[in-house]
Formats: C-alpha cells, sequence, structure tokens
C-alpha cells in the first residue's frame, strides 16, 4: 500500500529556533499533501494544503510566516516552525493524496514537537 | 458547515461485543467518508471508507452504515478484539479531509 515517511520522529528544540518536518511519498507521486497539528487527546486539526509547485493554502488561523510549507516535488514536502515557542510544542502530521478529490489520504506517523 | 460530531468520546466494550461509534454532518458537499484509526504515538491508519451513494460497507469485523438523508454514519465493529483499543476518527471530506473529535475505545477481556 501507499506509504508516507515523516521525518524526524521526534525533535525537541529551544525557543525561539526553527525546526524543519519533512514529508515524503515513498511509491506515489502526490500532487497534494496536507498538514495537520494534533494536541494531546484531541482531535487532528488542519493547518494548510501544499500542492506542489505552487504556494500553499492556509486554514484560517494558522500563521503562514510561521508555519512554511514548501511542496518542491511530487514526492517531498516540508514543514518549518519558525521561531518556535513552548506552545507550539504539538504532535505534526503530515498526509498525501495519490489521485484526485476523494481519493484516500495517506498519513505519516507524526513528529512530536518540543519546544523548551 | 465544516465541522463532523462524532460520539462517543470514550467508550468500553468487552471482548466479542460490538463497538458503535456514530458521526453527523452538516456539509452536503462531503462525498468520501473515511474512519481511521489511531494508536498512541503514531499517525491514523485508514480502516474503511464510504461513499454517499452507498448505505452499508463491510470490510472483515469493520462496517460502515450511511445514512444520506440524516446525514449521519457510523462503524461497527463485530467481535471487538483487545487489539481494537485506539483511538478512531470519522471524517468527512470534498477536497480538504475533516476529522471528527475522535472516540476512545477500549476493549477488556
Amino acid at each position: 500500500g501507499a506509504v508516507v515517511s515523516q521525518h524526524p520522529s521526534r525533535v525537541i528544540c529551544k525557543s525561539g529556533t526553527s525546526v524543519k518536518i519533512e514529508c515524503r511519498s515513498l511509491d506515489f507521486q502526490a500532487t497534494t499533501m496536507f498538514w495537520y497539528r494534533q494536541f494531546p487527546k484531541q482531535s487532528l486539526m488542519l493547518m494548510a494544503t501544499s500542492n506542489e509547485g505552487s504556494k500553499a493554502t492556509y486554514e484560517q488561523g494558522v500563521e503562514k510566516d510561521k508555519f512554511l510549507i514548501n511542496h518542491a516535488s511530487l514526492t517531498l514536502s516540508t514543514l518549518t516552525v519558525t521561531s518556535a515557542h513552548p506552545e507550539d510544542s504539538s504532535f505534526y502530521i503530515c498526509s498525501a493524496r495519490e489521485f484526485t478529490s476523494g481519493s484516500p489520504l495517506h498519513f505519516g506517523n507524526g513528529t512530536r514537537l518540543t519546544v523548551t | 458547515q465544516q465541522q463532523v460530531k462524532q460520539s462517543p468520546q470514550s467508550l468500553i466494550v468487552q471482548k466479542g461485543g460490538i463497538s458503535i461509534i456514530n458521526c453527523a454532518y452538516e456539509n452536503t458537499a462531503f462525498d468520501y467518508f473515511p474512519w481511521y484509526q489511531q494508536f498512541p504515538g503514531k499517525g491514523p491508519a485508514l480502516l474503511i471508507a464510504i461513499r454517499p451513494d452507498v448505505s452499508e460497507k463491510k470490510e472483515g469485523r469493520f462496517t460502515i452504515s450511511f445514512n444520506k438523508s440524516a446525514k449521519q454514519f457510523s462503524l461497527h465493529i463485530m467481535d471487538s478484539q483487545p487489539g481494537d483499543s485506539a483511538t478512531y476518527f470519522c471524517a468527512a471530506s470534498t477536497d480538504k479531509l475533516i476529522f471528527g473529535t475522535g472516540t476512545r475505545l477500549q476493549v477488556f477481556p
């Protein structure tokens, strides 16, 4: 089945630094990738939609200058958390769609970000 | 309009029993309704999905029932096992996937 790889699985950084999270579709091309954030014991909240070769579309309330998304190829999207603060500590999960809207979304295993 | 309401928040079932989780939506443009299973520290994994032109779909012990007129759908887990203990999310999508609030299922031996 389709596999989405996310790296790193865990990262600890100091407040004010930036962290980059990678999301790769390993055996399929993904024109669209999605980034979610999940706080403990809560649901997944969509942060942004990443389209290959174009600017990401951010959900309401998500700061685009803080959460930089780049989708440079059909198999790679990156999320950079800039100037991280403790309140950015969360579980970040990417997902990728193999074909068009309505196709199954495949999820990575998430990145646990802790900002100290 | 974009919300997907899920209940119950938590569910305790005895081994061999039936687990039932319900979801409701408002946006009639949703055209795809998947269920995901998530274990602690992992990303969600697709369990089963249905489209609105079908009223029921069964895969092994998992069944989705879909009521288009009521804008509701549910997941039934037959013969629940301790290994099914996880958090379950319903979801609905057009171009974006919107998740329900989640149900923590515990299956006791």
